[in-house]
């Protein structure tokens, strides 16, 4: 079974602080991917890579930048979270089909 | 445009039959997906369709899928109250590595 395992289930945080959230995956996938999942939403996706150092944009990239320094790895960096970057983040990865996710990260930021 | 929709809500009698639909916009989509997500949780795959299928059965679950009408579907035989989750519904397509999810349809197993 693939784990996709995200370093924290809760985080708090004040605005302005930078942020890391860490997600690890056992399966030697390729790609790995940041989705944002707002209440009543489905997740949209905010970064991917598709290997070591290699990264590209999703659909809501500002405000966020992204880590791939070790194939198993992929960080989320918040550079001077805001209130408005309070959301569940969660984390996936491939190897072609499909995307397996994490258990998600509930980020506030007060 | 890339848009997946989704009814919002969707309330059974354990035992019964759930049907979940989505529809999609984009026909490059090569797959089609559903995702289950728990209170809290994050999402679990329940199961996948590439676009030159029609239908897959995994157990309790049955996917349909209507090309032409840009239409999917889950149906959950004999459904249980521990199947009352949010359920999503996402494509990728052909181009991309991204999905694009449905809001959720949130399914009520009644006792």
């Amino acid at each position: 079974d693939v784990k996709v395992t995200q370093s924290s289930r809760y985080l708090v945080k004040r605005t302005g602080e930078k942020v890391f959230l860490e997600c690890v995956q056992d399966m030697d996938h390729e790609n790995m991917f940041w989705y944002r999942q707002d209440p009543g939403l489905g997740p949209r996706l905010i970064y991917f890579s598709y290997d070591v150092k290699m990264k590209e944009k999703g659909d809501i990239p500002e405000g966020y930048s992204v880590s791939r320094e070790k194939k198993e790895r992929f960080s989320l960096i918040l550079e001077s979270a805001s209130t408005n970057q309070t959301s569940m983040y969660l984390c996936a990865s491939s190897q072609g089909q499909p995307q397996h996710f994490g258990d998600g990260t509930r980020l506030s930021i007060l | 445009g890339e848009d997946v929709e989704q009814s919002l809500f969707l309330s059974v009698r354990e035992g019964d039959s759930s049907v979940i639909n989505c529809t999609y916009t984009d026909s490059s989509s090569t797959y089609l997906y559903w995702y289950k997500q728990e209170p809290g949780a994050g999402l679990q795959l329940l199961t996948y369709i590439f676009s030159n299928m029609d239908m897959k059965q995994d157990q309790r679950l049955t996917v349909l899928l209507n090309k032409k009408d840009k239409h999917l579907s889950l149906r959950i035989a004999d459904t249980q109250t521990g199947d009352s989750a949010i359920y999503f519904c996402a494509e990728r397509m052909d181009s991309s590595y991204k999905l694009i999810f449905g809001s959720g349809t949130r399914l009520l197993v009644r006792p």
